[in-house]
C-alpha cells in the first residue's frame, strides 16, 4: 500500500538557518506529492505540491523535489523565520483500487525556530 | 472567497451519545473528505463524497458514516461515541478528485469524549 515516512521531529533551528525535513514515500503508480503545514489550534495549510518525476514545488521560500529515483519529496528552506514555526506534514495521493483518492500523510515533523 | 468551515469547532460529548459533525466546503468544490487527527495515529482518512456519492472509504468502524447534499455540504455522523474517538476531526474540499486539483483543509472540529 502507499505509505509516508518523514523524519521524527522535533528540530529546533534558530532564526536564518537553513531546513531540510527529509521525506520519502512508497506507492503504486505515479502519485502527487504534497507538504501541508499545521500552525497550534489550526487545519492544514498546503505549502506546495508536485504531480509528477523532476516537478519542483515552491511557495513561502520553501522548495521541494519530485524524485521518484530515489521516492522522495524533501522540503528545504534556506533562511527560516520565527512565524515558520509549525508541524510539517509530507502526503501523497495515489488512486486506490475503489478508482478514490486520499491523502496518505506522514506523521509530521514538528519544527522550533529560535530567535 | 470564503474558505472550508467546520462547524462547530469545539464538542464535547458522553461516551455512548452520537455526534454530527458539518463541513461547508469553498463554492465550486465538489469533493469533501474528512480526515481524523489524533497523536497516536497521526492524520486518517475516513472517507470522500463527490457529488453526493461516497467515493472511497478508510478502514474505520462502520459506526462512522457520513454524507454529502446537493450544495456539497457535508455530514459525518459517528454514534456510540467511545473515549478513543476524541479527536481533531478535519474535512477538506477540492475541486473534483484526483491530486492535480489540490485539498484546502478547514480548521476542524475538536470532539472530547468524556
Amino acid at each position: 500500500g502507499n505509505s509516508v515516512t518523514q523524519m521524527e521531529g522535533p528540530v529546533t533551528l534558530s532564526e536564518e538557518a537553513f531546513l531540510t525535513i527529509n521525506c520519502t514515500y512508497t506507492a503504486t503508480g505515479y502519485p502527487s506529492l504534497f507538504w501541508y503545514v499545521q500552525y497550534p489550534g489550526e487545519g492544514l495549510q498546503l505549502l506546495l505540491k508536485a504531480t509528477k518525476a523532476d516537478d519542483k514545488g515552491s511557495n513561502k521560500g520553501f522548495e521541494a523535489t519530485y524524485r521518484k529515483e530515489t521516492t522522495s519529496f524533501h522540503l528545504e528552506k534556506g533562511s527560516v523565520q520565527v512565524s515558520d514555526s509549525a508541524v510539517y506534514f509530507c502526503a501523497l495521493i495515489s488512486p486506490n483500487s475503489n478508482s478514490g483518492y486520499a491523502l496518505n500523510f506522514g506523521k509530521g515533523t514538528s519544527l522550533l525556530v529560535t530567535p | 472567497k470564503a474558505g472550508v468551515t467546520q462547524t462547530p469547532r469545539y464538542l464535547i460529548k458522553t461516551r455512548g451519545q452520537q455526534v454530527t459533525l458539518s463541513c461547508s466546503p469553498i463554492s465550486g468544490h465538489r469533493s469533501v473528505s474528512w480526515y481524523q487527527q489524533t497523536p497516536g495515529q497521526g492524520l486518517q482518512f475516513l472517507f470522500e463524497y463527490f457529488s453526493e456519492t461516497q467515493r472511497n472509504k478508510g478502514n474505520f468502524p462502520g459506526r462512522f458514516s457520513g454524507r454529502q447534499f446537493s450544495n456539497s455540504r457535508s455530514e459525518m455522523n459517528v454514534s456510540t461515541l467511545e473515549l478513543g474517538d476524541s479527536a481533531l476531526y478535519l474535512c477538506a474540499s477540492s475541486l473534483g478528485l484526483g491530486g492535480n486539483y489540490g485539498y484546502t483543509f478547514g480548521s476542524g472540529t475538536r470532539l472530547t469524549v468524556v
